[in-house]
């Protein structure tokens, strides 16, 4: 079975440009994470659905973020304009999440520079 | 203060030996723990589940003490393979957030 699906798996860009990382999840997993993975500040989680509906974007840090989910098996990250500093390790991971007991399966990751 | 914290190691320890972490979370509602294992530039992914009243997976035994917040896991015999970075996560209440540690970093050397 196919895990979760990201892409692109590197993306290197100039400070300003647009970014959109994708995410294809597990099929009939009904949770959907973004975390952003940095040397300094670890794994944090910018937002997750469920059953395709935003439920917490508190970890988004900026206005310039921005996640959707138009359906159960597709979801983009976006970031508009990029800087250096969102240069990052950017994963996303789905679950069936039952009672919050759901494991959560990574995908490999998008890794980000902005130059 | 981090919602979950641990320590970032790193350890450094010889094959054979026992090595524990421990990991504390601030939220009291919090309702589901687990540890997850990131290898070097790989996702993380789920080691085990952390029960109230213990349990162990072969040579690695997990905690939960809720009075105190924390949580703890053993590593028994340590392997060469065990060489990761070993990350501590918390589901809040409701079920849906789900909080990473920043990870403890464990060396097994031959």
């Amino acid at each position: 079975d196919a895990g979760v699906i990201q892409s692109p798996r590197h993306e290197v860009t100039e400070m300003g440009q647009e970014v959109t990382l994708r995410c294809k999840p597990i099929s009939g997993h009904n949770s959907l994470f973004w975390y952003r993975q940095t040397m300094m500040r670890g794994l944090e989680l910018l937002i997750y659905f469920n059953n395709n509906v935003p439920i917490d974007d508190s970890g988004m840090p900026e206005d310039r973020f921005s996640a959707k989910m138009p359906n159960a098996s597709f979801s983009t990250l976006k970031i508009q304009p990029s800087e250096p500093r969102d240069s990052a390790v950017y994963f996303c991971a789905s679950s069936l999440n039952l009672a919050g007991t759901g494991e959560l399966f990574f995908g490999e990751g998008s890794r980000l520079t902005v130059l | 203060r981090k919602e979950v914290e641990q320590d970032p190691g790193p350890f450094n320890v010889p094959e054979g030996a026992t090595v524990a972490f421990n990991c504390t979370y601030s939220n009291s509602a919090s309702q589901s723990f687990f540890w997850y294992r990131q290898d070097c530039r790989k996702e993380p992914k789920l080691l085990m589940s952390v029960y109230s009243s213990g349990n162990e997976d072969g040579r690695f035994t997990a905690q939960l003490n809720r009075a105190s917040q924390y949580i703890s896991l053993l590593i028994r015999d340590s392997k060469l393979s065990d060489s990761a970075t070993y990350l501590c996560v918390v589901n809040r209440s409701g079920g849906f957030k789900t909080i990473f540690g920043a990870g403890t970093r464990l060396f097994v050397k031959a």
